[in-house]
């Protein structure tokens, strides 16, 4: 059972260079979340989803862009790379509702912008 | 609005000896709560978790954390500590009034010294 796979695990990027770092679960999930991780900041909301077709934006979701057209996928588009946006990136999904409520996390994604 | 306050950016113990990790939540309906660790360049874990029911929650490593609804709070304890358990510890909330966003405090990086 894979759980949730993020790829790439490392990425530099030029400023002003797009990307797509790719998320997928196989644990039939309705929730899926993107965070970034900054040393002392704890974890941050990007966007979250309850459902394919379904999106919302979360703390910082500037300079970001999701989609989710079916249950095991929710990339996260960087458009325009900003030194800004080095961080580390997870994904995670879940499921919400009885005793198996729980979130499970990606190895994530360490993006640094140059 | 949901928020979770970790207290202590740093707890440094020596071996065997007790730790706690406070967390405090605000949320204005019922919620479901959760203790993560992370080892270092890793992702995250789920270390326990307040659904409902009893309000003491133990781990499988010998962690415990309670439910405190008049106080707002689940901190973390743990009555003897060892090397291992060097890592950060995130806590985390979630509820329907968020759309179950899961939000997350700044982390504890809790260091165990011999």
């Amino acid at each position: 059972n894979a759980g949730v796979t993020q790829t790439p695990k490392f990425r530099i990027l030029k400023i002003g260079q797009s990307m797509t770092l790719q998320c997928t679960q196989d644990m039939n999930h309705n929730y899926m979340y993107w965070y970034r991780q900054d040393p002392g900041m704890g974890l941050k909301l990007i966007y979250y989803s309850v459902g394919a077709g379904i999106t919302d934006k979360g703390e910082v979701p500037n300079g970001y862009n999701v989609s989710r057209s079916t249950t095991e996928d929710f990339p996260l588009r960087l458009e325009l790379a900003a030194p800004s946006q080095t961080s580390v990136y997870f994904c995670a999904s879940s499921t919400i509702g009885g005793a198996n409520t729980e979130a499970f996390f990606g190895q994530g994604t360490r993006l640094t912008v140059v | 609005a949901q928020s979770v306050t970790q207290l202590d950016s740093q707890v440094p113990v020596f071996e065997e000896a007790p730790v706690e990790l406070r967390c405090n939540y605000s949320s204005s309906v019922s919620v479901y709560l959760f203790w993560y660790v992370q080892y270092p360049n890793q992702g995250l874990q789920l270390l326990l978790k307040y659904l409902s029911g009893s309000t003491l929650v133990k781990s499988i490593n010998g962690f415990e954390a309670e439910f405190n609804k008049s106080q707002t709070s689940f901190h973390l304890r743990k009555p003897s500590v060892h090397i291992s358990d060097t890592a950060e510890y995130f806590c985390a909330v979630t509820s329907g009034g968020s759309n179950y966003k899961l939000t997350f405090g700044k982390g504890t990086l809790l260091t165990v010294n011999p």
